[in-house]
């Protein structure tokens, strides 16, 4: 298994465009996770899926971000009409629900920069 | 309101020598707390954890400690080598052992280990 893979790395868009990340999971990991971390600042929780069910989402995650899970497998995050704000990593990670423990591997991140 | 405060920025330390990099929490709800380390264009990589039924875990040259009635923890590296220069994210969960949810993290602690 090669870890937490995401896609794109780099984004570079313009105000107004939509944009979507992948991230694919360590496969058996059940639970995936978004966060997005801006400079100077810690992971900032968005939302996470436990399969394919979307168990809570951050006041952060405004209407215009929608993450999915469609098969319980790999996960998409897409922000629509992009803002200068949304300039940010975007990071992935996922776990493997266990009793007393919860260990998150993150992925590698995507970058993404709004002009 | 910031749950996990890391209040010190940055930290250098001389090759050879302890490093201490403090955590403070303020809910009392949270009952399992990790510490991360990031180095740059990488994400976070899971370094060690605790449970609020311990005070203190240790792995190699890694120990961290946890006081509960001052909602602290450090993170102690002996010795410090100059590939531990990175930046450090304490993070907590809550919900027996943190299984029921997200992970909140600090804004980081940046360690340079100097030769």
């Amino acid at each position: 298994d090669t870890g937490v893979s995401q896609d794109p790395r780099h984004k570079i868009t313009k105000r107004g465009q939509n944009v979507t990340f992948r991230c694919d999971p360590i496969s058996e990991h059940n639970r995936l996770y978004w966060y997005r971390q801006t400079l100077g600042q810690g992971p900032e929780f968005l939302t996470y899926f436990q399969n394919e069910a979307q168990l809570e989402k951050s006041r952060l995650l405004s209407d215009r971000f929608s993450a999915e899970r469609p098969k319980g497998s790999f996960s998409t995050l897409e922000i629509q009409r992009t803002e200068q704000g949304d300039s940010a990593m975007y990071l992935c990670a996922s776990s493997l629900r266990l009793p007393g423990a919860n260990v998150l591997t993150f992925g590698a991140g995507s970058r993404l920069t709004v002009l | 309101d910031q749950q996990v405060k890391q209040n010190s920025p940055s930290l250098s330390v001389q090759e050879g020598r302890i490093s201490i990099l403090n955590c403070d929490y303020t809910n009392s709800m949270f009952d399992y707390f990790l510490w991360y380390k990031k180095y740059p264009a990488e994400g976070p990589t899971f370094l060690i954890s605790i449970s609020s039924i311990k005070d203190k875990n240790e792995d190699g040259r890694f120990t961290v400690f946890l006081n509960k009635s001052a909602k602290h923890l450090s993170l102690h590296i002996v010795p410090s080598q100059p590939g531990d220069s990175a930046v450090y994210f304490c993070a907590a969960s809550a919900g027996y052992g943190g299984s029921q949810g997200n992970l909140i993290f600090g804004k980081g602690t940046k360690l340079s280990v100097k030769p």
